[in-house]
C-alpha cells in the first residue's frame, strides 16, 4: 500500500499571500489530521477530517482552514502568510477514527517557509 | 487532562552503545502510549505502541519500552545503536474512548545524535 503523500514537498511564499497544501491518504483511510510542527511549539494539532466533515479544530486563527474531499484527499489553506507561519506541516491519516486506539500514519510533510 | 513530559531535549550515544529515552505521562484516566521515530525531512513513523496487556512492548529497529503505571513512566530503550537511529523521537499519549487526533498529547521531542 502506498503511504501517506503530502504534495508540494518545499514551498516558499511571502507574507500577505495564501498557500494550499494537498494530503492524500492510505487507500481506505477515512479520517485525515493536519499539524504545524516548530521548533519552538513542537507538534500542534490543526485539525481533523473525517468523511468530509470537520470533527474537531485545534487552537489556530480562522485564515487556517482545511477541507476533505469525498475520496479522503484532504486540503489545508492558509490565507494572509505571517512569517510565524513558516513551518513544517504534517498529515496524518487514520482507517476511520473509531477504534479508540487512533494509529495515524504521517506522511512526509510540507515545509512551508514565508519570507 | 493528560501530558507528557520528555525530560531530554538532547541525547548523545556512541554508537553499539545501549540508550534510553525517558518520557513520563500525566493522567487521571488510562492511557495509550506511543512513541514516534521522525528522521531528518521525514514525517513521524510508529515504533511502538502500548495499549493494554504485557507492560514490555517491542517496537520496530530493535526498540522496546515499558509500561510502568506506578511511575507514570514509558520509556524507549535500545541495546546497541546505530548511525542510522540518529533522528528525533517523540513520546504521546491518548486514551481509550477519545478516538481522535485531538486528544494525541506529543512531547517536545528527543533528538538522538549517534557518535561513531
Amino acid at each position: 500500500k502506498a503511504g501517506v503523500t503530502q504534495t508540494p514537498r518545499y514551498l516558499i511564499k511571502t507574507r500577505g499571500q495564501q498557500v494550499t497544501l494537498s494530503c492524500s491518504p492510505i487507500s481506505g483511510h477515512r479520517s485525515v489530521s493536519w499539524y504545524q510542527q516548530t521548533p519552538g511549539q513542537g507538534l500542534q494539532f490543526l485539525f481533523e477530517y473525517f468523511s468530509e466533515t470537520q470533527r474537531n479544530k485545534g487552537n489556530f486563527p480562522g485564515r487556517f482552514s482545511g477541507r476533505q474531499f469525498s475520496n479522503s484527499r484532504s486540503e489545508m489553506n492558509v490565507s494572509t502568510l505571517e512569517l510565524g507561519d513558516s513551518a513544517l506541516y504534517l498529515c496524518a491519516s487514520s482507517l476511520d477514527g473509531t477504534s479508540g486506539t487512533y494509529e495515524q500514519y504521517f506522511g512526509p510533510g510540507t515545509r512551508l517557509t514565508v519570507t | 487532562a493528560q501530558s507528557v513530559t520528555q525530560l531530554d531535549s538532547q541525547v548523545p550515544v556512541f554508537e553499539e552503545a545501549p540508550v534510553e529515552l525517558r518520557c513520563n505521562y500525566s493522567s487521571s484516566v488510562s492511557v495509550y502510549l506511543f512513541w514516534y521515530v521522525q528522521y531528518p525531512n521525514q514525517g513521524l513513523q510508529l515504533l511502538l505502541k502500548y495499549l493494554s496487556g504485557s507492560t514490555l512492548v517491542k517496537g520496530i529497529n530493535g526498540f522496546e519500552a515499558e509500561f510502568n503505571k506506578s511511575q507514570t513512566s514509558f520509556h524507549l530503550r535500545k541495546p546497541s545503536v546505530h548511525i542510522s537511529d540518529t533522528a528525533e523521537y517523540f513520546c504521546a499519549v491518548s486514551a481509550p474512548g477519545y478516538s481522535s487526533a485531538s486528544k494525541i498529547i506529543f512531547g517536545s521531542g528527543t533528538r538522538l545524535s549517534i557518535r561513531p
